[in-house]
């Protein structure tokens, strides 16, 4: 079963609206989680990185202000996109990771976002 | 980071026929290497890890040379259900983040 679960799959808004997408992990503690966002026939690339507790660090060219995460607790993060446009309109999947564990990264199942 | 290159196909080719994949990674800091299996609009799922020493499951078989920063994928007796896009993934340790590479495509047909 999914350990991981990322919610809404879907969301399609108009422009200027702010969107939540929530991440949990279900059955582990997620000391560090990822953000990632993949364009249509693109690679999925890294947005941030969260750490429980502490301020996200953002990659380069990806805006904190746009992109607000929060990572209060072990079993959930949030990416917020602030006054969504047409061009941040892609597929947005989360990674969880438990640092006491050697398992590698579980994934969300992901958030289609469509802003109109 | 353009860090791990991957020819995207398509490759297209018949039921039962073998097919492979091939990646190289820029970053001679990597530890750990995966493929990912990704179906159309949907979330990667791990395939597998891929040892230095090379690992087998099943009909799938991954090979990795750290001196030459290559990863290969080797898929035998293909199905129509292998149809999908695998990703060529790499990171420097469990707790950073992964790198991925576009992505090969491969159709397999009837």
């Amino acid at each position: 079963g999914a350990v991981v679960s990322q919610h809404p799959s879907r969301v399609i808004c108009k422009s200027g609206t702010s969107v939540k997408i929530e991440c949990r992990s279900l059955d582990f503690q997620a000391t560090t989680m990822f953000w990632y966002r993949q364009f249509p026939k693109q690679s999925l690339m890294l947005m941030a990185t969260s750490n429980e507790g502490s301020k996200a660090t953002y990659e380069q060219g990806v805006e904190k202000d746009k992109f607000l995460i929060n990572h209060a607790s072990l079993t959930l993060s949030t990416l917020t996109v602030t006054s969504a446009h047409p061009e941040d309109s892609s597929f947005y999947i989360c990674s969880a990771w438990d640092s006491h564990s050697n398992q590698p990264q579980h994934f969300g199942d992901g958030t289609r976002l469509s802003i109109l | 980071r353009k860090e791990v290159e991957q020819d995207p196909g398509p490759f297209n080719v018949p039921e039962g026929a073998t097919v492979a994949f091939n990646c190289t990674y820029s970053n001679s800091a990597s530890q750990s290497f995966f493929w990912y299996r990704q179906d159309c609009r949907k979330e990667p799922k791990l395939l597998m890890s891929v040892y230095s020493s090379g690992n087998e499951d099943g009909r799938f078989t991954a090979q990795l040379n750290r001196a030459s920063q290559y990863i290969s994928l080797l898929i035998r007796d293909s199905k129509l259900s292998d149809s999908a896009t695998y990703l060529c993934v790499v990171n420097e340790n469990s707790g950073y983040a992964l790198n991925f590479g576009k992505g090969t495509s491969l159709l397999v047909t009837p």
